[in-house]
């Protein structure tokens, strides 16, 4: 059973640039969670996807999108990066719906906008 | 309003002692998770602990305990015979179960905690 894994590790972007992140779930997990995490905070939720499909967002621009395709791996977009969008972020995979276990994460993709 | 508050930014204790991080959480919702992740300075988040809303024994995973008091609405982290290598942040964080929306986790901010040799 292999686990959350997301690339690339670190990435350095110019403010005004598009990034993508990506990440593959665990295996047998069709759910997938994205936070971001400023240095020094705790992670806040981005958005999740379910069967392709968002189906919860946080406090986040539209800016931020993403995709999630049929083996469940995910990505996450950013468009005309600001200063304020260097963060570590964090994919979390969970299991089916109907087991309230645990969310996986990642190791995460640590961006920086210079 | 503050949905998850861990009121310890940092915390000292010795090795092969106990140490206790505080956490307190706020929701109306009946059915809820309580989680507890440790992030080393590597960055992942590394699950540790769950305590559900209707479990009524405590939770424990190996050295670890979850201390919680659902009238308090509390659940603090036990470490117990700590290790240096438990030196690491540590976060609180909750899932509200609401039928239909998003599984996300809301997260307090963090207990930076180091082990001394």
């Amino acid at each position: 059973e292999t686990g959350v894994t997301q690339s690339p590790t670190h990435l350095i972007k110019t403010r005004g640039q598009q990034v993508t992140l990506r990440c593959s779930s665990q295996s047998g997990h069709n759910t997938v969670s994205w936070y971001q995490q400023a240095l020094g905070q705790g992670p806040q939720f981005i958005f999740q996807y379910y069967r392709e499909e968002e189906n919860g967002r946080g406090n986040f621009p539209p800016r931020f999108s993403g995709l999630q395709f049929p083996n469940y791996s995910s990505e996450l977009n950013v468009n005309a990066l600001e200063l304020d969008d260097s963060a570590l972020y964090l994919c979390a995979s969970s299991p089916p719906r109907g087991r309230n276990t645990e969310a996986f994460f990642g190791q995460g993709t640590r961006l920086t906008v210079v | 309003a503050q949905k998850i508050t861990q009121t310890q930014p940092g915390m000292f204790v010795q090795e092969k002692e106990a140490v206790t991080l505080d956490c307190t959480y706020d929701t109306s919702d009946q059915s809820y998770g309580l989680f507890w992740y440790k992030q080393p300075s590597s960055g992942e988040m590394i699950f540790l602990i769950y305590q559900g809303s209707y479990d009524e024994q405590n939770a424990t995973e190996g050295r670890y305990s979850l201390n919680f008091q659902k009238a308090r609405k509390s659940a603090n982290l036990v470490i117990s015979a700590s290790q240096l290598g438990d030196s690491a942040m540590y976060f609180c964080a909750m899932r509200e179960v609401q039928s239909g929306s998003a599984r996300q986790l809301t997260f307090g901010s963090g207990t930076q905690l180091t082990v001394l040799p």
